[in-house]
């Protein structure tokens, strides 16, 4: 039973232009959303965060989106940059339990 | 301030052997989780630990158990090693309380 869905297994967008990495959830106890982002031969590195209370959260470049009624996510990165290469990974979690429930990951090109 | 650290970063072991795979949490860090990602996957989560008792445990088998030490770093032990165990182990720390968790590189364990 997948909880957190990246739909999406790659993403190509040219440098300067918007990136949306999509996410959707099933479980509405999740209270809490999170974006990493992972380079090869490292661990995931947090990027932004929001939780159910919001709609928005920014960040710089980075806007994270929350529809809890459509229980989806998005995360928007302007301008995209050649660095922000890399796979994206949605993540949830609920109060009570405290673990963090992953999406399979989106892997992001952007090229120059 | 120190992030999270893993050792060993590699490890090739044979099925039926058992590993332990250790963790530095981020200094002022007071639990610890531990996650496993397959290959294309997201990681899952195995277990967490908050000042030295477990705190909630993921679908892993009693084979795969976990210690966490007063300085608050954390060990991951698997017994009668599987070629299904061959993953990427990550450990990831957070302040009690908080939402975001910080993760180390990793171990990269390979099951021969």
């Amino acid at each position: 039973d997948q909880q957190v869905k990246q739909n999406s297994p790659s993403l190509s967008v040219q440098e300067g232009r918007i990136s949306i990495l999509n996410c959707d959830y099933t479980n509405s106890m999740f209270d809490y959303f999170l974006w990493y982002k992972k380079y090869p031969a490292e661990g995931p590195t947090f990027l932004i965060s929001i939780s159910s209370i919001k709609d928005k959260n920014e960040d710089g470049r980075f806007t994270v989106f929350l529809n809890k009624s459509a229980k989806h996510l998005s995360l928007h990165i302007v301008p995209s940059q050649p660095g922000d290469s890399a796979v994206y990974f949605c993540a949830a979690s609920a109060k009570v339990t405290g673990k963090l429930i992953f999406g399979q990951g989106t892997t992001l090109q952007v090229k120059p | 301030e120190t992030g999270v650290t893993q050792s060993p970063t590699h490890l090739i072991k044979t099925r039926g052997q058992q590993v332990t795979l250790r963790c530095s949490s981020q200094s002022g860090h007071n639990t610890v989780s531990w996650y496993q990602q397959a290959l294309g996957q997201g990681p899952q989560f195995i277990f967490q630990y908050y000042r030295e008792e477990e705190n909630g445990r993921g679908n892993f088998p009693p084979r795969f158990s976990g210690l966490q030490f007063p300085n608050y770093s954390s060990e991951l032990n698997v017994n009668a090693l599987e070629l299904d165990d061959s993953a990427l182990y990550l450990c990831a720390s957070q302040q009690g309380g908080e939402n975001i968790q910080y993760f180390g590189a990793g171990t990269r364990l390979s099951v021969l």
